[in-house]
């Protein structure tokens, strides 16, 4: 079955570090897309992915970047993290751009010490 | 800016009962709005898919309705379970996908 993975589920890192989250989907879908949700805010979209060689800000992009290479991945990366960046982060994807279903990854949960 | 909002912020029921949850927005011009189900821990799972030329989608136990010229969306449960409890979010797709932040539901046994 079609699906989509993230890794790592948990991670602990220092403030200042880089760090890239992974994001792979096996539905073929050209739409992907970064959330992180808070306590308070929830579900915010931090950058989305049309296509391949397509990226796009989102609400919260500040700090953040993707780049998509092929059709199945879209890294995140915090260029240098920041305890307020500690979140549970959520990758998506779907097949149509503006009418498609989503469909949301299992999420990882990123403590910024 | 589209904004929207899920009240209650929680709710509890006894099982058996057929509930609703809400949905509203404040910009009508939306492509599309997608119910959700999140479970303690979890990711997202998709309940139903209203475009926005629908007035409704059912699965199952499951019905979602969608009135654009008010701004608003229901989801119906009927005969709601244990099983139901969860966080129930909804999501408007303009030229953005926003977020309600949920209704967490919980249902006595």
């Amino acid at each position: 079955d079609a699906e989509i993975t993230q890794s790592p589920r948990h991670k602990i890192t220092e403030t200042g570090r880089q760090v890239t989250l992974a994001c792979h989907q096996t539905w073929n879908h050209n739409n992907m897309f970064w959330y992180r949700q808070d306590l308070g805010h929830g579900l915010r979209l931090i950058h989305y992915s049309y296509g391949v060689h397509d990226t796009n800000k989102g609400e919260v992009s500040d700090g953040y970047s993707v780049s998509r290479s092929n059709t199945e991945d879209l890294p995140l990366t915090l260029e240098s993290a920041a305890s307020s960046q500690t979140s549970v982060y959520f990758c998506a994807s779907s097949e149509s751009t503006w009418t498609g279903e989503q469909y949301f990854g299992p999420g990882t949960r990123l403590t910024v010490t | 800016k589209q904004e929207v909002t899920q009240i209650p912020a929680a709710l509890s029921v006894p099982e058996g009962e057929n509930l609703v949850l809400n949905c509203s927005f404040t910009d009508s011009a939306i492509y599309n709005l997608q119910w959700f189900r999140q479970d303690p821990g979890k990711g997202l799972t998709s309940l139903l898919l209203i475009q926005s030329s629908q007035r409704e989608q059912t699965s199952g136990r499951l019905n979602a309705s969608l009135d654009k010229s008010s701004g608003r969306s229901t989801l119906y449960i009927a005969a709601s379970q244990p099983g139901d409890s969860a966080t129930y979010l909804c999501a408007c797709r303009d030229d953005k996908i926003i977020f309600g932040k949920g209704t967490r539901l919980h249902i006595l046994p």
